[in-house]
Parts: C-alpha cells; sequence; structure tokens
C-alpha cells in the first residue's frame, strides 16, 4: 500500500511563529504535492499544492518546500495566527486510473497560541 | 454555486440498520469520491467514480456498495451499518483529477 507520512500528529504555535509540518513518500510516481486545511466541523480545502519540478512553492505566509531526492515535503507557515488553527493533510497523486487517487497524510493538528 | 453538498449531515444508526448518503455536486465534475475519515486515520478512500455510471473500490471498501447514475450525484450506501462505520463520511468531486472538492461532511453514529 502506497504510503504517505506526516509528521507531527500535533503542534503548538505561539502567534507569530514558524508552524512546519514535514510529510514523506515513497513512491517515485507521484507527480502532485496537495496540502489540505480542514477546520473544526468543516470539509477540507486545497491550501497550497506543488509538482516535483521545483523545489518551493509560496502562497502568502503559506510555503511548500520540495525535496525529490529525499522523497520529502513539508509546509511552513510563517508568522502563524490563531486563526491558522486547524487540522492540515499532505497528499499525494500519481499519474493515471487508480494511481490518480489521493493517498492522505494522517493529518497535524496545529493549535496556535495568541 | 453550491459545490459539494451531502445529505444527511447526521444521522444515527442502530447495527443492523441501512441507509444511503447522497452526494451531490454542480461543478459538471467527472470524478467523485467518498471519504471517510477516523481521528488519527486521516482520510481513507472508500469508493471513487471516474464518470457516469462507472464505481471502483478504493482503499476500505467492505460494507460499502455505490451507485453513480448521474453525472452530479454519488450514492453511499451502508445495507447493514456496524459500530466500526461510525465515522465521519467526506464526499469530493475534481474536474480531472486536481483540485478536490470536499462536501461538509456527514457524521454517522452507528449504536
Amino acid at each position: 500500500q502506497q504510503q504517505v507520512k506526516q509528521s507531527p500528529q500535533s503542534l503548538i504555535v505561539q502567534k507569530g511563529g514558524i508552524s512546519i509540518i514535514n510529510c514523506a513518500y515513497e513512491n517515485t510516481a507521484f507527480d502532485y504535492f496537495p496540502w489540505y486545511q480542514q477546520f473544526p466541523g468543516k470539509g477540507p480545502a486545497l491550501l497550497i499544492a506543488i509538482r516535483p519540478d521545483v523545489s518551493e512553492k509560496k502562497e502568502g505566509r503559506f510555503t511548500i518546500s520540495f525535496n525529490k531526492s529525499a522523497k520529502q515535503f513539508s509546509l511552513h507557515i510563517m508568522d502563524s495566527q490563531p486563526g491558522d488553527s486547524a487540522t492540515y493533510f499532505c497528499a499525494a497523486r500519481g499519474y493515471g486510473g487508480s494511481q490518480g487517487n489521493l493517498i492522505f497524510g494522517k493529518g497535524t493538528k496545529l493549535s496556535v497560541k495568541p | 454555486n453550491a459545490g459539494v453538498t451531502q445529505t444527511p449531515k447526521f444521522r444515527v444508526l442502530k447495527t443492523g440498520q441501512s441507509m444511503t448518503l447522497l452526494c451531490a455536486q454542480d461543478m459538471n465534475h467527472e470524478y467523485m469520491y467518498w471519504y471517510r475519515q477516523d481521528p488519527g486515520m486521516g482520510l481513507r478512500l472508500i469508493h471513487y467514480s471516474v464518470g457516469e455510471g462507472t464505481t471502483a473500490k478504493g482503499e476500505v471498501p467492505d460494507g460499502y456498495n455505490v451507485s453513480r447514475l448521474k453525472k452530479q450525484n454519488f450514492l453511499l450506501g451502508l445495507e447493514s451499518a456496524a459500530p466500526s462505520q461510525t465515522s465521519v463520511y467526506f464526499c469530493a468531486s475534481t474536474l480531472a483529477g486536481h483540485t478536490q472538492y470536499f462536501g461538509p461532511g456527514t457524521r454517522l453514529t452507528v449504536l
């Protein structure tokens, strides 16, 4: 079974700090790596995504760093705010057929303290 | 544009009862998915569909059936509910395998 391993399971950060969530994968055929954000009682929503041909993608305070050789990618939240408190899921997708389905990590619950 | 909607939002079943969860999307998406979310387990794919009239098994299909008679609807059925099926169920859709849009979820409790 293909896996995406996510850590840590939970994270507490002070307001203004940097939140870092890491993910690792095994399948080199994965070609798309999204991060989803989920607030309590809501469905997940796409936050930011990256393809393996770039090493970094930044959108506002959110940055994905991608290390293809190490098969790892991470989400960095700069200047973390209480409104960022949510569960974050990394995911990976292969290409074509059932390989096109997203494989999700188990999630990281982020709490940003004021 | 409502996006992805799910009904019902909450449901309590007794062991052995049956029910159907309805997912509807108005974005003309080809692909639709059913996931279950359990604490510490992330999102696990139950069944999915790549187009009207087609369905396929995901990671955890046992105890569930699905149908995609219309492009905009994807139904998830539990024929004989078990306590292990207590979970939050999410439906999602996507146009061509990229961004998945999720519904608000159905919280199911099986007693």
